[in-house]
């Protein structure tokens, strides 16, 4: 069964600092991975996705993610955090034969002045 | 805005009643899917549409159901409520219903259950 683990809960970080939000997923086949933010009252924002090639994706909002099967990862950084990345973060898996996306079960990053 | 609409944005109802939650997909989404975002399950994803026909089912009560109409728009309907079903309820689409598999999201309808 495919599942999704985010090991910290919540996360704090100064603005301008770096950040990184950890993801391991578990899945049988070859996976599709993707990181959602959702901001306060609202609906999942899709800011990046791997699907297969270049194990580093960019992403919107100077976010990046790196693929690394061997550790079955997809960890999200962020160079210099600004205040309005203060959010909740979702790492997902899905795949070629499946319909659905598994959610792990979020991280909220508050950024601090 | 991803392009995905649902109504309403909140619903607040009693327990026992019955609800139904409206997805609009984005032009050319022949997909949709339903997702239950709670505090205590997290995002759970509950039934997935394609083209009109059900394809995959998830974490769904047999109190719950869905269809999807043949302009593609699809309903959620929630029924003999509990105060357990109080919940984010998020519609999303994509293209396709399998490989492709990148979901565009809807803003949410919260159901408050009292």
């Amino acid at each position: 069964a495919q599942s999704v683990t985010q090991p910290d809960i919540h996360i704090t970080v100064s603005e301008g600092a770096s950040l990184e939000l950890r993801c391991n997923y578990s899945y049988g086949a070859t996976p599709y991975l993707f990181w959602y933010v959702q901001s306060p009252g609202q609906g999942l924002q899709l800011l990046l996705k791997y699907f297969s090639g270049d194990t580093l994706v960019q992403g919107i909002k100077g976010f990046e993610a790196e693929f690394k099967r061997s550790q079955s990862s997809f960890n999200l950084r962020k160079p210099s955090v600004h205040w309005s990345d203060a959010a909740e973060y979702f790492c997902a898996v899905g795949g070629e034969a499946d319909y659905k996306l598994s959610f792990g079960a979020g991280t909220t990053v508050t950024v601090r002045a | 805005d991803s392009g995905v609409t649902q109504t309403p944005k909140h619903l607040i109802t009693a327990t026992g009643q019955r609800v139904t939650l409206r997805c609009s997909p984005r032009s050319g989404d022949l997909s949709v899917y339903w997702y239950q975002q709670s505090l205590d399950q997290g995002l759970q994803f509950l039934i997935q549409y394609y083209n009109g026909e059900e394809r995959a089912k998830g974490n769904i009560l047999e109190r719950f159901s869905a269809q999807q109409f043949p302009d593609l728009h699809s309903e959620l309907n929630l029924s003999s409520l509990e105060l357990g079903d109080s919940a984010l309820y998020f519609c999303a689409s994509s293209p396709q219903g399998r490989g492709y598999n990148e979901q565009f999201f809807g803003p949410g309808t919260r159901l408050t259950v009292l």
